[in-house]
Parts: C-alpha cells; sequence; structure tokens
C-alpha cells in the first residue's frame, strides 16, 4: 500500500540547473497535484492534472513545468532553478474521499 | 474556489476537547469542507469530509451549521501526538484543486 510515491525526497541544486520530481500513485486516481510549501506556510498549489493527458495551473505555476505522462505518474519540472524555488514540494492524488499525499521532496537552490 | 478563514494558532492541555473554527462566507452549493492535518516533515493527512449538519469519525467530528459558512472540526480529549498544523479546504467533491490556506497550528502541552 505505497499510496503516493515521490523522488528524491531531499535534493541541493546549483542556480541555473535543472531537475525533474517524479511523482507516481497506485490508487488508480484520476487527479494529481504538485504543491510547494515553504517554511512556516501552508500549501501552494503550482499544478494540477485531472486526468491523464490534462494539466492546468495553480497558483503559483511560473518557473515550472508538469508532464502527466499517465494515469499514475506526474512530474514536475524546474528548468533553471532560482533560490526562490528553496521549498518542499508535495505531490497528491485524489480518489473516492479526500487527497493522498506523498512524504515531500525537500529542495535547496543555492 | 471558497476562500477560508481560520485561527492561526491555539493551545490546549492533554486530555481537553480542541473545536476549531473556519469561516468560509463564499462558499457554494456543491462545495464540500474538507479537514486534513500535518506534522512537520510529512504531507498532509486526511481527517474528515462533510457537507452539512455533522459528520463523524474515528478522529474527530466535524459540526456545520444550516447556512453552512463555518465548520467546527472538534478533536475530543487531545494527546500531545495531536500537536500539528489543521487546515481546513472548501471545494468541490474530492476533484478540485483545493486551495490550502496557512492553517491553524494547535500546541497540545502535558
Amino acid at each position: 500500500n505505497a499510496g503516493v510515491t515521490q523522488t528524491p525526497k531531499f535534493q541541493v541544486l546549483k542556480t541555473g540547473q535543472s531537475m525533474t520530481l517524479q511523482c507516481a500513485q497506485d490508487m488508480n486516481h484520476n487527479s494529481m497535484y504538485w504543491y510547494r510549501q515553504d517554511p512556516g506556510m501552508g500549501l501552494r498549489l503550482i499544478y494540477y492534472s485531472a486526468s491523464e493527458g490534462t494539466t492546468d495551473k495553480g497558483e503559483v505555476p511560473n518557473g515550472y513545468n508538469v508532464s502527466r505522462l499517465n494515469k499514475r505518474e506526474f512530474s514536475l519540472r524546474l528548468e533553471s532553478a532560482a533560490p526562490s524555488q528553496t521549498s518542499v514540494y508535495f505531490c497528491a492524488s485524489t480518489g473516492r474521499v479526500g487527497y493522498t499525499f506523498g512524504s515531500g521532496t525537500r529542495l535547496t537552490v543555492v | 474556489l471558497a476562500k477560508t478563514t481560520q485561527p492561526i494558532s491555539m493551545d490546549s492541555y492533554e486530555g481537553q476537547e480542541v473545536n476549531i473554527t473556519c469561516s468560509h462566507n463564499n462558499i457554494a452549493t456543491n462545495d464540500y469542507i474538507t479537514w486534513y492535518q500535518q506534522f512537520p516533515s510529512q504531507g498532509p493527512r486526511f481527517i474528515i469530509q462533510g457537507y452539512k449538519t455533522k459528520v463523524t469519525n474515528e478522529v474527530a467530528s466535524l459540526f456545520i451549521p444550516a447556512d453552512r459558512k463555518s465548520s467546527t472540526l472538534s478533536l475530543p480529549r487531545v494527546s500531545l501526538s495531536d500537536t500539528a498544523v489543521y487546515y481546513c479546504l472548501v471545494g468541490g467533491y474530492n476533484t478540485d484543486k483545493l486551495i490550502f490556506g496557512t492553517g491553524t497550528r494547535l500546541q497540545v502541552f502535558p
């Protein structure tokens, strides 16, 4: 019963580097989401995908791109990382009742 | 999407009942109210969801008045392990993108 799996758990990037955060769910959920959480703050929606093949912007999409590769996987890409993107990133999916979140990726951009 | 307002923080002692109220004055007819709990360094965890009146599960109760412009999460006999941030969210049944506020930081003392 893995639920939502995120990789990596930790990452340090230099300014300007790129990387992709991976997310996979094994609950056959249609909708998936990427949030970021800055220290002491609530979660802010970056992008979401209501179903396979569709994606939409959330509150803070600038500097990010996403791919809904299939029903299970939803990846988040930073093309040119900036220090302002230092945050904890959470992936989530929704099923019958409520969201299920992954354990997060702690990203530091130096 | 309906905006929510909840207290920034609350303190309690072990064994007490804690009630956290959330205001959502512009809730839409088809919106549900959902509460999540988040421990440090973890993703939020679904607690309870309701549409009207009262909902109870093994963890909490959710009270929603007839006008649905507010809701109250009730945690019976809290313990130290209930120290966490609690988020109130309003949106469509599971499929809408949910907007998190800053939540209510509950501190339980021995």
